[in-house]
């Protein structure tokens, strides 16, 4: 059980570059998030999915887009990369059934730099 | 819109009690949470406490909640070094699809 996974865990880019984050979990959660952590900010929510298939937007959704590919993987991608989205990208789930339905599990990040 | 506030900083020494103060604007609020944040690494939940109750205790962790004053405090006795880290004070509603709301986070540092 390796809980939530993400994939890679640092990335540099160039400034308009593309590219798309990977987050996996196998604890048949239904709802999968992704946030990013900047400094004294604490984190912010970018998007997020409640159930297989759905999507919404969180605060801060401008300049990515994701896809809740199915119940495992929740993907974000920046289109266009800018120095605006550096930053580290935390993925998280919820929703086991363990009795905390709101208890979200986390990814170890991926920071992401861009030039 | 909803928000939790927490300081940036907090210095204990090893050995004292670290407590660590959180408020919060949401009064529907049913989940409220303490997260870890070691260096490097992803949240870990640390202990969270219902709405419904005023206090949770779990070994060297004690969590107060004041409903009235929207007010969550996290307190570690007999801080020890690997206390160090970030700690995030969260709080959700009930939905199954509710967003948490985290705080900014305060930086636990021991000094010996």
């Amino acid at each position: 059980n390796a809980g939530v996974t993400q994939t890679p865990k640092f990335q540099v880019l160039k400034t308009g570059q593309s590219m798309t984050l990977q987050c996996a979990q196998d604890m048949n959660h239904n709802s999968m998030y992704w946030y990013r952590q900047d400094p004294g900010m604490g984190l912010r929510l970018i998007y997020y999915s409640a159930s297989e298939g759905t999507t919404d937007k969180g605060e801060v959704p401008n300049g990515y887009n994701v896809s809740r590919l199915n119940k495992r993987e929740f993907s974000l991608r920046l289109e266009s990369a800018a120095p605006s989205q550096t930053s580290v990208y935390f993925c998280a789930s919820s929703g086991g059934g363990q009795g905390l339905q709101e208890t979200q599990y986390f990814g170890p990040g991926t920071r992401l730099l861009v030039l | 819109g909803e928000d939790v506030e927490q300081s940036l900083f907090l210095s204990v020494r090893e050995g004292d009690s670290s407590v660590i103060n959180c408020t919060y604007t949401d009064s529907s609020s049913t989940y409220l949470y303490w997260y870890k944040q070691e260096p490097g690494a992803g949240l870990q939940l640390l202990t969270y406490i219902f709405s419904n109750m005023d206090m949770k205790q779990d070994q060297r962790l004690t969590v107060l909640l004041n409903k009235k004053d929207k007010h969550l405090s996290l307190r570690i006795a007999d801080t020890q070094t690997g206390d160090s880290a970030i700690y995030f004070c969260a709080e959700s509603g009930y939905s199954s699809a509710s967003k948490i709301i985290f705080g900014s986070g305060t930086r636990l540092s021991i000094r010996p």
